[in-house]
């Protein structure tokens, strides 16, 4: 059983469409994060929980709207969404209260926006 | 903010031989942490390396190596004994130890082509 499981692995959606990414951690970690990893740039933070609090926005869409239900599952709600919002998306969890804690990620989300 | 820059978007090295990633940073806190992670075509994220700033010991683990020079803000990856699995997209990433949480921040990536 891997440590951070992500699906759909894949996502193909339209312009109008709603769906959601789902992620789960196995590690007993108290924070999750979701990543933008488009071609080309430096992965993008875009949401961070912590305890399960939202403690970072990074000025993210509203087209984007996570959920944390509690420490082992984060999801990313999505909603009228552009095609340059097609990307991988990286789900990753940590223990925050470690220091240098590394992040575990995910295998990601291939999303395209038609 | 923090800034991770690597300069090297695609490297190749030979089976069996030593290539060198660079990475470099920019930040005015003397207390961080430096990873490297490694990204194959499964997608996946996955933990290569780790150094404390306070630490003047290079970090090692089995064929990698970091050469972390704090006064030049620069982190690059020795791997040695190259293998055919060592392909890979690796970044370079940096967390602060001086804020709370855990992100960090990423440099764009150097594609690590491995040839038999």
């Amino acid at each position: 059983e891997t440590g951070v499981t992500q699906t759909p692995r894949h996502l193909v959606m339209g312009m109008t469409n709603k769906k959601s990414l789902k992620c789960e951690q196995h590690l007993g970690h108290n924070a999750m994060y979701w990543y933008k990893q488009s071609a080309k740039k430096p992965l993008e933070l875009m949401f961070v929980y912590s305890l399960e609090e939202r403690v970072e926005n990074n000025s993210v869409p509203s087209r984007f709207s996570p959920e944390c239900p509690n420490s082992s599952h984060l999801f990313l709600h999505l909603h009228t969404l552009q095609p340059e919002d097609s990307a991988l998306y990286l789900c990753a969890s940590s223990q925050v209260t470690e220091y240098n804690s590394p992040l575990h990620f995910g295998n990601g989300t291939r999303l395209t926006v038609t | 903010a923090q800034t991770v820059t690597q300069s090297q978007p695609e490297m190749s090295v030979q089976e069996a031989e030593t290539v060198t990633l660079s990475c470099t940073y920019d930040t005015s806190e003397s207390d961080y942490y430096l990873f490297w992670y490694k990204q194959p075509p499964s997608r996946q994220m996955i933990l290569v390396i780790r150094q404390e700033a306070y630490k003047q010991q290079n970090a090692t683990e089995n064929r990698f190596s970091v050469n972390f020079q704090k006064a030049a803000k620069s982190f690059s990856l020795k791997i040695s004994d190259s293998q055919l699995g060592d392909a890979a997209m690796y970044f370079c990433a940096y967390r602060s130890g001086e804020t709370s949480g855990s992100r960090l921040t990423f440099g764009e990536g150097t594609q690590l082509t491995v040839n038999p």
